[in-house]
């Protein structure tokens, strides 16, 4: 059973670029999250997809966006980059939407210059 | 607002002993608690979670603790070993949001020899 990875480990970007975040989920896991964390906090929700549909999403504005795939691999797109958009990106698959434990990936460090 | 509250940055406990660490929340629909370990360069991994219709959970060395009227949640690592020096995160749900984490600023723990 292989677990969540996600690609790649670390991206540098220059202000105004667009960026994707790949993200395969667990086996069995229909439901992909992804978090922000910037240096010093705990990760923040972007959104969550749950078979191919978004299902819920944080206070994260419109350039950000996602993709999930039919066999649960998922996308996070980040347009017009700005300079706080640099933090650890974090993928966590759950093998449901509702109270259950997630399982993260090692993350994307994106720095944008 | 910071709905998912660790007030302690860090902890340092000596090897052996008991490491109980602390997280409050405001959200009273948060019925799903949960706390991951996180190395450096590495994403969060699960360690355990607790429900809102019990008070405890064991899985080996750690307990955690939860005291709904308080709105506080401990988790407890006995015996303590080195190898449990990370980061801490507390995070929370809620069924009307699906799996949506809410996390913690997280605790720094060092376990000394």
């Amino acid at each position: 059973e292989t677990g969540v990875t996600q690609s790649p480990t670390h991206l540098i970007k220059t202000r105004g670029q667009q960026v994707t975040l790949r993200c395969s989920s667990q086996s069995g896991h229909n439901t992909v999250s992804w978090y922000q964390q910037a240096l010093g906090q705990g990760p923040q929700f972007i959104f969550q997809y749950y078979r191919e549909e978004e299902n819920g999403r944080g206070n994260f504005p419109p350039r950000f966006s996602g993709l999930q795939f039919p066999n649960y691999s998922s996308e996070l797109n980040v347009n017009a980059l700005e300079l706080d958009d640099s933090a650890l990106y974090l993928c966590a698959s759950s093998p449901g939407q509702v109270n259950t434990e997630a399982f993260f990936g090692q993350g994307t460090r994106l720095t944008v210059v | 607002d910071q709905q998912v509250k660790q007030n302690s940055p860090s902890l340092s406990v000596q090897e052996g002993r008991i490491s109980i660490l602390n997280c409050d929340y405001t959200n009273s629909m948060f019925d799903y608690f949960l706390w991951y370990k996180k190395y450096p360069a590495e994403g969060p991994t699960f360690l355990i979670s607790i429900s809102s219709i019990k008070d405890k959970n064991e899985d080996g060395r750690f307990t955690v603790f939860l005291n709904k009227s308080a709105k506080h949640l401990s988790l407890h690592i006995v015996p303590s070993q080195p190898g449990d020096s990370a980061v801490y995160f507390c995070a929370a749900s809620a069924f009307s949001t699906a799996s949506k984490l809410t996390f913690g600023t997280g605790t720094r723990l060092q376990v000394t020899l």
